[in-house]
């Protein structure tokens, strides 16, 4: 089975602070990589960040870092020095390697930026 | 590039017609599914495909069928709508294997009245 859990349903933090949003996964596939993307109001889905479950290091671009922790299976996104702009929802997202690879995605986390 | 094309972008029908939802992909991914997303919530995934002629049942299978005659084109079909089937549609592809990303198409506003 595939699923992903995200537990935040809803954010608030201040501009210029760090923002840690959760994401767990459940997979039995032995390779697999793991998505964010992030959604604005106007709809479109925005791809953040990937990390595969053999990459050593954790993901980083730019702002955006994949706190990766695969024995407590955790793929939580940090975003660093956050700004206005990053106000959106964001969802995580799962992909196993097997034969019958499928993308799952969470139910998303609402983060609102206070000025 | 044209990337991941959607069509129609917004559609209302009543319940109990059919309809088909296009998409349509030009970057030869072997990878294309089926979400929908209601108001405030996460993308479900419907049906998906990991190439041509082959498809599977997604979380939310039920009242659509999708088929994959080429690789290019994977078409969602209503069979017979209703008011729960409301929802913002969005197709997405992508190259099967490690990392890559995964194109979206714009979405696709369905209302069943």
């Amino acid at each position: 089975a595939q699923k992903i859990t995200q537990t935040q349903p809803g954010m608030f933090v201040q501009e210029k602070e760090a923002v840690t949003l959760d994401c767990t996964y459940d997979t039995s596939d032995q390779s697999y990589g793991l998505f964010w993307y992030k959604q604005p109001s106007s709809g479109e889905m925005i791809f953040l960040i990937y990390q595969g479950s053999y990459d050593e290091q954790n993901a980083t671009e730019g702002r955006y870092s994949l706190n990766f922790q695969k024995a407590r299976k955790s793929a939580n996104l940090v975003i660093s020095a956050s700004q206005l702009g990053d106000s959106a929802m964001y969802f995580c997202a799962s992909e196993g390697y097997s034969s019958a690879s499928k993308i799952i995605f969470g139910s998303g986390t609402r983060l609102s930026i206070r000025p | 590039n044209a990337g991941v094309t959607q069509t129609p972008k917004f559609q209302v029908l009543k319940t109990g017609q059919s309809m088909t939802l296009q998409c349509a992909q030009d970057m030869n991914h072997e990878y294309m599914s089926w979400y929908r997303q209601d108001p405030g919530m996460g993308l479900r995934l419907i049906h998906y495909s990991v190439g041509a002629g082959i498809t599977d049942q997604g979380e939310v299978p039920n009242g659509y069928n999708v088929s994959r005659s080429t690789t290019e084109d994977f078409p969602l079909r209503l069979l017979s709508a209703a008011p729960s089937q409301t929802s913002v549609y969005f197709c997405a592809s992508k190259t099967r294997g490690a990392g890559n990303t995964i194109y979206f198409g714009e979405g696709s506003w369905l209302t069943v009245v």
